[in-house]
């Protein structure tokens, strides 16, 4: 079946350093893919998406592009702040609508 | 705007015990779902609905019930609460699939922290 496989945290960084959450995915046809964050005792909320091959999603100084070859969707940003730290998701959106999470990786940043 | 609301926030069960976990959106959104979030393991598909009177089951629905008798409601019941059960439980819900608009975003409740002793 369809899935989700992320990097195991939690990631240690201090602040400024640049950020790499590697994700790959499994699944037929052409999922979307998106990134959601959660804050701590928070629900979780979009970060960016994108929804087909090449697409390159970004927010709040995030990126992500939908690499089809690889099958990969990693999330980047260039210089990290404390306000960062989260547990970040990778998922995707698959032909029967259902959102399939991988399992997370916890995001600390040290001032 | 009040988007997704779930309660109770905390409930404590013995194990046996009944409840139900209430979630209540207000975006006309046709496509509602139940996620269990533990350690680990990310969140797992429960339940979902893709419109009133309909539902299906996730990745793990054993041990729980919905239903969804309106637009705005989507219920999840434990019938008989078991210490696997303890988790924090998320209801999510976006346009459904076939809204010219849909940007395939879930918007997701607060949570709901659920401890069966």
């Amino acid at each position: 079946g369809n899935s989700v496989t992320q990097m195991e945290g939690p990631v240690t960084l201090s602040e400024e350093a640049f950020l790499t959450i590697n994700c790959t995915y499994t699944a037929t046809g052409y999922p979307s893919l998106f990134w959601y964050v959660q804050y701590p005792g928070e629900g979780l909320q979009l970060l960016l998406k994108a929804t087909k091959a090449d697409d390159k999603g970004s927010n709040k100084g995030f990126e992500a592009t939908y690499r089809k070859e690889t099958t990969s969707f990693h999330l980047e940003k260039g210089s990290v702040q404390v306000s960062d730290s989260a547990v970040y998701f990778c998922a995707l959106r698959d032909s029967s609508y259902k959102l399939i999470f991988g399992s997370g990786t916890r995001l600390l940043v040290r001032p | 705007n009040a988007g997704v609301t779930q309660t109770p926030k905390f409930q404590v069960l013995k194990t046996g015990q009944s409840m139900t976990l209430q979630c209540a959106q207000d975006m006309n959104h046709e496509y509602m779902s139940w996620y269990r979030q533990d350690p680990g393991m990310g969140l797992r598909l429960i339940h979902y609905s893709v419109g009133a009177g309909i539902t299906d089951q996730g990745e793990v629905p054993n041990g729980y019930n919905v239903s969804r008798s309106t637009t705005e409601d989507f219920p999840l019941r434990l019938l008989s609460a078991a210490p696997s059960q303890t988790s924090v439980y998320f209801c999510a819900s976006s346009l459904g699939q076939g809204s010219a608009s849909n940007t395939g975003e879930l918007f997701f409740g607060e949570g709901s922290r659920l401890t069966v002793l």
